[in-house]
């Protein structure tokens, strides 16, 4: 059964700072790797998406990594902004529809 | 191009009471996934539509159950509700079958039971 842990479980940082978010996942069959980022009580905005063929999608200030035989996953923000706060969630899909982590409670500082 | 919508935004519901709960994914998508978020669990899956027929069902009570209509519309069904179903319930979209493809999520219905 596909487990995805993320650490830390939270994370409070100062505006500017480099951050890297960790995912990882028990079972390396996977078809892509999603990071998604959800604002309170709201639904999900999906990031990036990397195939299980990939190593790395990027997006403006955001950078993920996909070690598929290591079963890890990074998501690097650039140069953090206040507005990046939220909770970043990863999930992992294979056989069946996402698996999700329980998230990293993202909070930058001005 | 229009996201995903999902409706009632809100809901309050008593114990014993059944519930019903409507996505319309994105235009021209397949595939719509149901999700429950509760802060414990964290976020499950509920079941996948495609095509109209369920492709895979997440380990839920059959109290809860779902279906899709021709026009890839989607609703879920949530009989005698429990106090523990009070939940964001989410809803995603992709364009064909949910593990290859990327989805997208609505804004979800925040369920309340009383």
């Amino acid at each position: 059964k596909q487990e995805v842990t993320q650490i830390p479980a939270a994370l409070s940082v100062p505006e500017g700072e480099n951050l890297v978010l960790n995912c990882s996942f028990t079972d390396s069959a996977i078809y892509n790797l999603q990071w998604f980022r959800q604002d309170p009580g709201k639904g999900l905005t999906s990031l990036l998406l990397i195939q299980s063929s990939q190593r790395e999608q990027t997006s403006g200030r955001l950078n993920a990594s996909l070690d598929k035989s290591s079963g890890r996953s990074t998501l690097y923000i650039a140069a953090s902004q206040p507005g990046d706060s939220a909770t970043y969630l990863c999930a992992v899909s294979g056989n069946t529809p996402l698996v999700f982590g329980k998230g990293t409670r993202l909070s930058v500082i001005a | 191009k229009a996201g995903v919508t999902q409706t009632p935004r809100y809901l309050i519901k008593t114990r014993g009471q059944q519930v019903t709960l409507s996505c319309s994914p994105i235009s021209g998508h397949r595939s719509v996934s149901w999700y429950q978020q509760t802060p414990g669990q964290g976020l499950q899956f509920l079941f996948e539509y495609f095509s109209e027929t369920q492709r895979n069902k997440g380990n839920f009570p059959g109290r809860f159950s779902g279906r899709q209509f021709s026009n890839s519309r989607s609703e879920m069904n949530v009989s005698t509700l429990e106090l523990g179903d009070s939940a964001l319930y989410l809803c995603a979209s992709s364009l064909e079958v949910a593990g290859n493809y990327e989805q997208y999520f609505g804004p979800g219905t925040r369920l309340t039971v009383t």
